[in-house]
């Protein structure tokens, strides 16, 4: 089915491990973007893209970083983890067109940095 | 510069009565407003969207919400809850232009349905 796929559901890593959250859509949308889902806090943006090539950063970049060389992929690689990155991650995306519409979020990954 | 506040972080309501969550924003575009659900463990899930058409807004499950600009708010609204309501809502503001795609998501109110 057509939609954002983000692998894997569940990670726990070691402080000071690295790693790379997937995030994969098939509906050709130029607009894509990681959050973080933390208790009380809503979902915070990390980074975005409006397409290859081109990212920048959200709200909560530091610790994350993104690339995207294909318009269907755009994954969140986290350098050194640690235990304040235990959270939720979703992505999302969506097209200039219809991002007034709705955004397609992945079902996300629980990360658990120990 | 956008933000979102959603005025109660929990609502508790008996199955049958109105539900209401509340919402303010602050947005120096004209925005657009989305309001999410997300059941435990679950995604996000598209509830409703206002963007400049009617003010009235109506979404999937009974669920509606009013565009306020003159109080900044869009607060959701249901008229009987039900049990499978039970859930995280969250309140979404985009600029109409939208730049690349951001999201600024309120804080998001937990809706409890009692039998």
């Amino acid at each position: 089915n057509a939609g954002v796929t983000q692998t894997p559901k569940f990670q726990v890593l070691k402080t000071g491990q690295s790693m790379t959250l997937q995030c994969a859509q098939d509906m050709n949308h130029e607009y894509m973007s990681w959050y973080r889902q933390d208790p009380g806090m809503g979902l915070r943006l990390i980074h975005y893209s409006v397409g290859a090539g081109i990212t920048d950063q959200g709200e909560v970049p530091n610790g994350y970083n993104v690339s995207r060389s294909t318009t269907e992929d755009f994954p969140l690689r986290l350098l050194s983890a640690a235990p304040s990155q235990t959270s939720v991650y979703f992505c999302a995306s969506t097209t200039p067109g219809q991002s007034n519409y709705g955004y397609t979020f992945g079902s996300g990954t629980r990360l658990t940095v120990v | 510069a956008q933000s979102v506040t959603q005025l109660d972080s929990h609502v508790s309501v008996s199955e049958g009565t109105p539900v209401l969550l509340r919402c303010n924003y602050s947005s120096s575009y004209s925005p657009s407003l989305f309001w999410y659900v997300q059941h435990p463990n679950k995604g996000l899930q598209l509830l409703l969207k206002y963007t400049s058409a009617a003010t009235l807004v109506k979404g999937i499950n009974g669920f509606e919400a009013e565009f306020k600009k003159s109080e900044t708010s869009f607060h959701l609204t249901k008229p009987s809850a039900h049990m499978s309501d039970a859930a995280e809502y969250f309140c979404v503001v985009s600029d109409r232009l939208n730049q690349g795609g951001k999201l600024i998501f309120g804080q998001g109110t937990e809706l409890s349905v009692k039998p």
